[in-house]
């Protein structure tokens, strides 16, 4: 069964890089041909789509973050990461890397339907 | 980037029908799709591709979609339904968006 589990540092300083890995276990990522994905929520506020990564590396960032964002994949160590540059209060959130099972998809478009636990990163000083 | 807009919250007594409605011009031509999150919880989905359901969800949600807009709604509404509920879709092959969000209170 797949699993994904977030991990990094729970707290970061302003203007300092935001870094998270999520582990995958149940499944390879270079056996996937779904893409992996981050979400993230501020406290008491809305999902936001980070972005998407294949196991090709082949990447998909949201507009307003995509100048500050970077993703990459590790297949050796079956595990995807995400850095977020130059970071503000306004990046303290959850932040989740998800991925489709395929069960729902239309298409190319594919809602996230396996979630990981979350982990909590505050922008504070 | 695209955006869609939700109500803040929906409130119904227990057995009535709520009706959360998400828009916005990506609407017109993908679908949506539904996701309830209890308590800071991962988000799990209720509806996909406007109108299907999975199969452990309950026959009291359902989905539509028509021109920009797409509605959520639940039929008898049940204290266990109480939770954000947002909609999301894809603005281009590639890029997604999650709706605003809606709180729905069932009391």
């Amino acid at each position: 069964q797949l699993q994904l589990r977030e991990s990094g540092p729970g707290l970061v300083k302003p203007s300092e890089t935001l870094s998270l890995t999520c582990n995958v276990s149940g499944a390879s990522i270079s056996r996937s041909s779904y893409f992996w994905g981050w979400i993230r929520q501020p406290p008491g506020k809305g999902l936001e789509w980070i972005g998407n990564i294949y196991y090709t590396a082949v990447t998909n960032y949201s507009p307003s973050l995509k100048s500050r964002l970077t993703m990459s994949v590790d297949t050796s160590k079956n595990q995807f990461s995400l850095k977020l540059t130059s970071v503000t209060a306004a990046d303290t959130a959850v932040y989740y890397c998800a991925r489709p099972t395929g069960a729902y998809c239309t298409g190319a478009i594919c809602p996230f339907d396996n979630w990981g636990q979350g982990i909590l990163v505050t922008v504070s000083s | 980037s695209s955006e869609l807009t939700q109500p803040p919250s929906v409130s119904v007594s227990p057995g009535q029908t709520a009706r959360i409605t998400c828009s916005g011009d990506t609407l017109a031509k993908k679908y949506a799709y539904w996701y309830q999150q209890k308590s800071s919880q991962a988000p799990v989905v209720v509806i996909y591709e406007d109108s299907k359901r999975p199969s452990e969800i309950p026959e009291r949600f359902s989905g539509s979609r028509s021109g920009t807009m797409a509605t959520l709604t639940i039929s008898g509404a049940q204290v266990d339904d109480e939770a954000d509920y947002y909609c999301y879709s894809s603005d281009n092959i590639h890029n997604y968006v999650f709706g605003s969000g809606t709180r729905v209170s069932v009391l």
